[in-house]
């Protein structure tokens, strides 16, 4: 049981180039989020998929798409990379869509420096 | 989403209890006060959530104010390995939706 895994850890792209960043998560979890966090910042989210066939933005969705490819996965992104996407992303999932209980399992993050 | 105002940093010394506040003025009746915390260079984890009552797990314990103006994540014995940065995030039932703030710093002494 890996969890919730992303790839790639860690990448580097020049301004303009485009990028796709997966997560995969093997606990059956409905919903998926994709955060981003900027140096001495909390996690800000992107967007979400609360089921598969679904997304909605989160608070900073400019500059991103998202595609729900199938339950286990949900991939970010980037069309023409700006330096302003340098950060540190997370991909996160939860099984429940309405419940009180809210635990989100997080992947280990991609680090992404644009230049 | 309603917000949360917690201490930007807090320091302990090893196998002392610590407590970490949070307020949340603007917090509604249904909403969660959940807890995560950050360890260096990992994601997020979950330590805890409550409503109204307080709430115990293997990690903390969750003491809520009787308005729910306010609450306080406590831990019992500190560790090394609990020097972290703890977020105190409120979420409506339905939404799933995580709102960080810029959480505590806690460093522990050995």
């Amino acid at each position: 049981n890996a969890g919730v895994t992303q790839t790639p850890k860690f990448q580097v792209l020049k301004t303009g180039q485009s990028m796709t960043l997966q997560c995969a998560q093997d606990m059956n979890h409905n919903s998926m989020y994709w955060y981003r966090q900027d140096p001495g910042m909390g996690l800000r989210l992107i967007y979400y998929s609360a089921s598969e066939g679904t997304t909605d933005k989160g608070e900073v969705p400019n500059g991103y798409n998202v595609s729900r490819l199938n339950k286990r996965e949900f991939s970010l992104r980037l069309e023409s990379a700006a330096p302003s996407q340098t950060s540190v992303y997370f991909c996160a999932s939860r099984s429940q869509v309405t419940s009180s209980y809210n635990e989100q399992f997080f992947g280990p993050g991609t680090r992404l420096t644009v230049l | 989403d309603a917000k949360t105002t917690q201490p930007n940093s807090m320091e302990s010394n090893e196998e002392e209890p610590v407590h970490l506040p949070c307020n949340h003025s603007t917090i509604s009746g249904t909403d969660y006060i959940h807890w995560y915390r950050q360890l260096p260079s990992q994601g997020p984890e979950y330590v805890i959530h409550g409503l109204t009552s307080n709430v115990n797990n293997r990690m903390a314990s969750l003491a809520i104010a009787e308005d729910r103006k306010s609450s306080t994540l406590i831990l019992h014995r500190a560790t090394l390995r609990d020097a972290a940065v703890y977020y105190c995030i409120l979420i409506r039932g339905d939404t799933g939706k995580l709102i960080f703030g810029q959480g505590t710093t806690l460093q522990v002494k050995p």
